[in-house]
C-alpha cells in the first residue's frame, strides 16, 4: 500500500512569493489533514477535510493561506504572499472512517528567504 | 479543548539501557491516545494507539506504553534502546468526531539522545 506522497520535499522561495504543496493520500482515506510543524514543535492542525469539505479550518490563517480538496482525493495547500515566519515543515497525514490512525507523509519544508 | 504535555525537551540515555518518555494529557472523557516516532527529515511514524481496553499497550519497534487514567499519563518505555531509536518522539490525543475520524492534538515533543 502507498503512503502519503507530497511532493516538493523541499522548497526555497523569497518572501511575497506565492507556494504550493500538493499532497495525496492513501487510496481510499477520505479524512485528510494539513499540519504545520515549526522547528522544535509538535504538528498543528490547519485544516481538515472530509472527503471534498473542509470540516475544521479554524487555525488556518485565511488571509494567506487557501486549501482545496478537488474530487475529494488529491490537495494542494497554497501560501500567497509567504512570509519569513511561515519558514516550517507542512505535513500532510489521512485516514479512513473506521480506523482512527492518522498516516503521514515526510513533509514539505519550506524555507522562506 | 484537549492537550498533551511532554514535560522532557531532550532525554539522553545509553544504549541497552530503558526508556521512559513522559506524557500528560488534558481530555474531558476518555481519550485516543498515540505515540508517534519523527526520524530527522520523515514524516510521523505511529508507534503504538490506544482506544480502550488493556491499559498496557505494544506497538512497533519493542515499544510498549501504559494509560494511567488517575495520572492522565501514557508514558512511553522500551526495556532496551537501540542507537537507531534516536529520533523525535510525540505524543498525541484525539477524540473522535461524528464521522469517525479523529483530531490528533500533539505535544511538542521529546528528542531521544542515544550514547553508544
Amino acid at each position: 500500500e502507498a503512503g502519503v506522497v507530497q511532493s516538493p520535499r523541499y522548497k526555497i522561495i523569497e518572501k511575497k512569493q506565492p507556494v504550493a504543496f500538493w499532497c495525496n493520500p492513501i487510496s481510499g482515506h477520505n479524512t485528510l489533514y494539513w499540519y504545520l510543524q515549526n522547528l522544535g514543535q509538535g504538528p498543528e492542525l490547519l485544516i481538515r477535510y472530509e472527503n471534498e469539505e473542509a470540516v475544521d479550518d479554524s487555525q488556518l490563517p485565511k488571509d494567506r493561506f487557501s486549501a482545496e480538496r478537488l474530487k475529494g482525493v488529491d490537495s494542494t495547500l497554497k501560501i500567497q504572499p509567504a512570509e519569513l515566519g511561515d519558514s516550517a515543515v507542512y505535513l500532510c497525514a489521512s485516514s479512513s472512517t473506521g480506523r482512527t490512525e492518522a498516516f503521514f507523509g515526510q513533509g514539505t519544508r519550506l524555507t522562506v528567504v | 479543548a484537549q492537550s498533551v504535555t511532554q514535560p522532557d525537551i531532550h532525554i539522553t540515555v545509553s544504549e541497552g539501557a530503558s526508556l521512559e518518555l513522559r506524557c500528560n494529557y488534558s481530555y474531558g472523557a476518555t481519550p485516543y491516545l498515540f505515540w508517534y516516532v519523527q526520524s530527522p527529515g520523515q514524516g510521523l511514524q505511529l508507534l503504538l494507539k490506544y482506544f480502550s481496553g488493556d491499559t498496557l499497550v505494544q506497538g512497533i519497534k519493542g515499544f510498549e506504553a501504559e494509560f494511567k487514567r488517575s495520572q492522565s499519563s501514557f508514558n512511553l518505555r522500551k526495556p532496551s534502546v537501540h542507537w537507531s531509536d534516536a529520533a523525535e518522539y510525540f505524543c498525541a490525543v484525539g477524540p473522535s468526531t461524528s464521522g469517525g475520524s479523529y483530531i490528533p492534538t500533539f505535544g511538542r515533543g521529546t528528542s531521544l539522545i542515544v550514547h553508544p
